[in-house]
């Protein structure tokens, strides 16, 4: 059974620091990966998507990269500013099983101005 | 990517009573999905909409309470019956193409039951 782990559960840094948040896979037959923003109370924003075949992708200040063989996933987040301030979601698409996400529980980013 | 509209945006409502919600979708996409996310949760999967069936619902999620449609592409319904306080949360649905691309989410519906 997949599970997903992101690492920290909760970051809290000063404005204009690069940070790195950590997904980890524990079976590597996925389709993609994809990295999701949610504000307090809303639904989800995609920030990047990464396929099995890609090692990483940009978007702006955000980098995403992924290790399939390893399990691992990290998005990049370059000098960070306070409207980052959400919750950082990462998720694994997988073969069969109805092509459904399994997501991991996030981890909240505040970003101190 | 797709856009979702979802709606309403979030309601307060008594128990014992029913909530349907709504998503629209401005393309046809293969697969819609429905998310319940509990008060400091991650996300979890009440069911797949399939188009002019029944939906295929999860362990714990039985149709009589979450009764869901989707009569074409890029619509579907989310009815939460008989409420109870235990179902406050934000309800999300989500889409995405055929072939392995990534996922849409509506903005969700916040839901408090008194």
């Amino acid at each position: 059974k997949q599970e997903v782990t992101q690492i920290p559960a909760a970051l809290s840094v000063p404005e204009g620091e690069n940070l790195v948040l950590n997904c980890s896979f524990t079976d590597s037959a996925i389709y993609n990966l994809q990295w999701f923003r949610q504000d307090p109370g809303k639904g989800l924003t995609s920030l990047l998507l990464i396929q099995s075949s890609q090692r990483e992708q940009t978007s702006g200040r955000l980098n995403a990269s992924l290790d399939k063989s390893s399990g691992r996933s990290t998005l990049y987040i370059a000098a960070s500013q306070p409207g980052d301030s959400a919750t950082y979601l990462c998720a694994v698409r997988i073969p069969g099983n109805g092509n459904k996400l399994v997501f991991g529980a996030g981890t909240i980013l505040r970003v101190k101005s | 990517s797709a856009v979702i509209s979802q709606k309403p945006s979030r309601d307060i409502c008594q128990r014992g009573t029913s909530l349907t919600i709504q998503c629209q979708v401005d393309s046809q996409v293969t697969m819609m999905f429905w998310y319940r996310q509990q008060p400091g949760q991650s996300l979890t999967l009440i069911a797949t909409a399939n188009q002019g069936s029944e939906a295929t619902y999860e362990s714990g999620f039985v149709i009589d309470k979450f009764p869901i449609s989707r009569p074409n592409l890029t619509f579907s319904t989310l009815t939460v019956s008989n409420m109870s306080p235990e179902d406050s949360s934000i309800y999300l649905c989500s889409a995405t193409p055929q072939g392995i691309g990534g996922y849409t989410f509506g903005s969700g519906t916040r839901l408090t039951v008194v």
